[in-house]
């Protein structure tokens, strides 16, 4: 069974920073493009970052652009979202999803999703 | 930045049909994609490039679109259905939401 599996949410204080994983299975992951997708509370799907198959392709919100890093390991099937100059704005749970692509513009949907991490701003 | 209109809520009676709509100048130039999410879950993928259905997702869901307007269309719905609906687009190398729908079975 395919399954997405994020950790190292916590609280930490503005101006810091973290570093998120999502370890995957069940599915080949070097084949497929891979998003960081968040929600705050009470709050609609907000898409923060992708990463292509290989990691030559990355896009990120203009929200998180310059704050945010998304990487890929293949060989450990694992994706990552290094999280810097944190803002209370930056508190929700942060979930990372599959895409039926490879790429970058793939216009596909998401078809597997994790059961997210909760990141935390605040002092 | 690009955006996705979806209404805040919807309510239909159980058994009866329900609509949500999605409302954008680039629909039908990419695909669209819709996700049920229910209270302390994560989104599950229900129609994906317009109209299709994953394996497992119900034959009551269906994706249409006309013009500006992609529509997920639930036919008698079920209690079970009653969740929030999101639809999902790309714009260029990036991803779009729209602000999800409530849909509520009465």
């Amino acid at each position: 069974e395919a399954q997405l599996v994020e950790s190292g949410g916590t609280v930490v204080q503005p101006g810091g920073s973290l570093r998120l994983s999502c370890a995957a299975s069940g599915f080949t992951f070097d084949d497929y493009a891979m998003h960081w997708v968040r929600q705050a509370a009470g709050e609609g799907l907000e898409w923060v970052s992708l990463i292509s198959w290989d990691g030559s392709e990355i896009s990120y919100a203009d929200s998180v652009k310059g704050r945010f890093t998304v990487s890929r390991d293949n060989n450990k099937k694992s994706l990552y979202l290094q999280m810097n100059s944190l803002r209370a704005e930056d508190t929700a749970l942060y979930y990372c999803a599959k895409d039926m692509g490879s790429t970058t513009g793939s216009d596909d949907g998401f078809d597997i999703w994790g059961q997210g991490t909760k990141v935390t701003v605040a002092s | 930045s690009y955006e996705l209109t979806q209404p805040l809520s919807v309510s239909v009676a159980l058994g009866q049909t329900a609509k949500i709509s999605c409302g954008g100048n680039k629909i039908g130039s990419r695909n669209v994609h819709w996700y049920q999410q229910k209270p302390g879950q994560a989104p599950v993928l229900v129609i994906y490039r317009d109209h299709n259905r994953p394996s497992g997702i119900p034959e009551r869901f269906s994706g249409s679109y006309s013009k500006s307007t992609a529509t997920l269309t639930v036919s008698s719905a079920q209690a079970e259905d009653e969740a929030d609906y999101y639809c999902q687009m790309w714009d260029s190398s990036t991803v779009v939401f729209g602000g999800g729908t409530k849909l509520t079975v009465l």
